[in-house]
């Protein structure tokens, strides 16, 4: 069974580009989690999703970031404009009923 | 709101040593507790986990026990090896599955 994927691993921009980064849960999850983890801050929550509907988006830093689920199988997280200080490792996670949250392995973001 | 403070790392030990890494919790309800691993260039994954209070959680020779009276779940593990190397996240969820994270405790075992 494949576990989350995510795309692309490693992403290195100047600042004032758009980024995407691209997620696909597994299959029969029905929600999706977008993480951000760096040294200073450690794992903050960004926003998620319940059958492709955003439930809480309290943790999406500002207007720059924003999130959408289209499908059951596939949810981008978008920076415009990237700035320096969105540098970090961006992460997917996804679950249904009771079962743990499963990671995918990030996406290291990198903004000159 | 809910909070989890975990023991500040590195945490730096020798094979064979026993490991204690110490987290405690905040929560207005009856949380799950967790304990997730890191390793280098991964996600993380689920070490172990507890449902309620006196659950003892236990995996790959690790385990941690739900303490309610002092709101902690404390990670052991007695004989830690190289491979433990990582970077281990005490977590909590109550109903509305938000996982809430600790700032992470990175270990480093050495020959």
């Amino acid at each position: 069974d494949a576990g989350v994927i995510q795309s692309p691993r490693h992403e290195v921009t100047e600042m004032g580009q758009e980024v995407t980064l691209r997620c696909k849960p597994i299959s029969g999850h029905d929600y999706l989690f977008w993480y951000r983890q760096t040294m200073m801050r450690g794992l903050e929550l960004l926003i998620y999703f319940n059958n492709n509907v955003p439930i809480d988006d309290s943790g999406m830093p500002e207007d720059r970031f924003s999130a959408k689920m289209p499908n059951a199988s596939f949810s981008t997280l978008k920076i415009q404009p990237s700035e320096p200080r969105d540098s970090a490792v961006y992460f997917c996670a996804s679950t249904r009923d009771d079962q743990p949250q499963h990671f995918g392995d990030g996406t290291r973001l990198s903004i000159l | 709101g809910d909070s989890v403070t975990q023991m500040e790392g590195p945490v730096t030990l020798s094979e064979e040593a026993f490991l204690t890494i110490n987290c405690t919790y905040t929560a207005t309800g009856y949380p799950s507790l967790f304990w997730y691993v890191q390793y280098p260039g991964e996600g993380l994954q689920l070490l172990l986990k507890a449902t309620k209070a006196d659950d003892k959680g236990s995996n790959k020779g690790f385990e941690a026990t739900y303490r309610k009276e002092t709101t902690s779940f404390h990670l052991e593990k007695g004989s830690v090896q190289v491979s433990d190397s990582a970077v281990y996240f005490c977590a909590l969820s109550e109903m509305d599955d938000k996982i809430i994270f600790g700032k992470g405790t990175r270990l480093h075992i050495l020959p």
